[in-house]
């Protein structure tokens, strides 16, 4: 089975633009999660989706970061304007079921450096 | 709330000899856990988890982890350790809601 992708890989911006990334998790997973991995730092959940609703965003930063996902299938986290704090690995996963019974599979990431 | 604790930023050894890399966690209920691994560059990697059942719970790559409910830990091990186990090792807590809840990572570093 085809894994969950993300693109772009890498993205450097200036502090306060904006930047997207994209998610496409593993066909039939209902749950998305989107979890930022800040260097020599575990990964902490910003945001996970139950099909196209949102289950959890206590720790998204909604001043600055969005996400969406479109008839519960691909997903896309938005950064709006950059910080330097945002430099991190963002990470998308998805399960097959919310209580993660079946585990979680993860993207390669895409990481993000803010000058 | 739930929490992982790993307590050791890096764990040394010698390829051939055991490694452990430890974790402690606090959730209430049953606890589902997990480890995985990261390389540089690369995503999360699933090495094994817990739900329910035996203890002793087997992965990939001949790593194991026994869970221990009275001490509240998921240690990993594997009883002969390679170059190339040398990487970032996650231990991570779910509830039955779904969200995950990693540990700050153990470095692993296996020297010839």
């Amino acid at each position: 089975e085809a894994g969950v992708a993300q693109s772009p890989r890498y993205k450097i911006i200036e502090k306060r633009q904006s930047v997207a990334f994209w998610c496409n998790p593993i066909s039939g997973h209902a749950t998305l999660y989107w979890y930022q991995q800040i260097l020599g730092q575990g990964p902490k959940l910003l945001i996970q989706f139950q099909n196209n609703g949102v289950v959890d965003d206590s720790q998204l930063p909604k001043d600055r970061f969005s996400a969406e996902r479109l008839k519960g299938v691909d997903s896309t986290l938005k950064i709006q304007p950059a910080k330097l704090e945002d430099s991190a690995v963002y990470l998308c996963a998805s399960s097959l079921e919310r209580d993660g019974n079946y585990g979680y599979t993860f993207g390669s990431g895409t990481r993000l450096t803010v000058v | 709330a739930q929490s992982v604790a790993q307590p050791e930023d890096q764990v040394n050894v010698a390829e051939g000899n055991p490694l452990t890399v430890k974790c402690t966690y606090s959730v209430s209920g049953n606890p589902y856990l997990f480890w995985y691994v990261q390389y540089p560059n690369r995503g999360l990697q699933f090495l094994l988890k817990y739900i329910t059942g035996d203890n002793l719970v087997k992965g990939s790559y001949g790593f194991e982890a026994e869970f221990n409910k009275s001490q509240t830990s998921f240690h990993l091990k594997k009883p002969s350790a390679l170059v190339s186990d040398s990487a970032l090792y996650f231990c991570a807590v779910s509830h039955t809601w779904g969200k995950l809840q990693f540990g700050a990572g153990t470095q692993v570093v296996v020297t010839p």
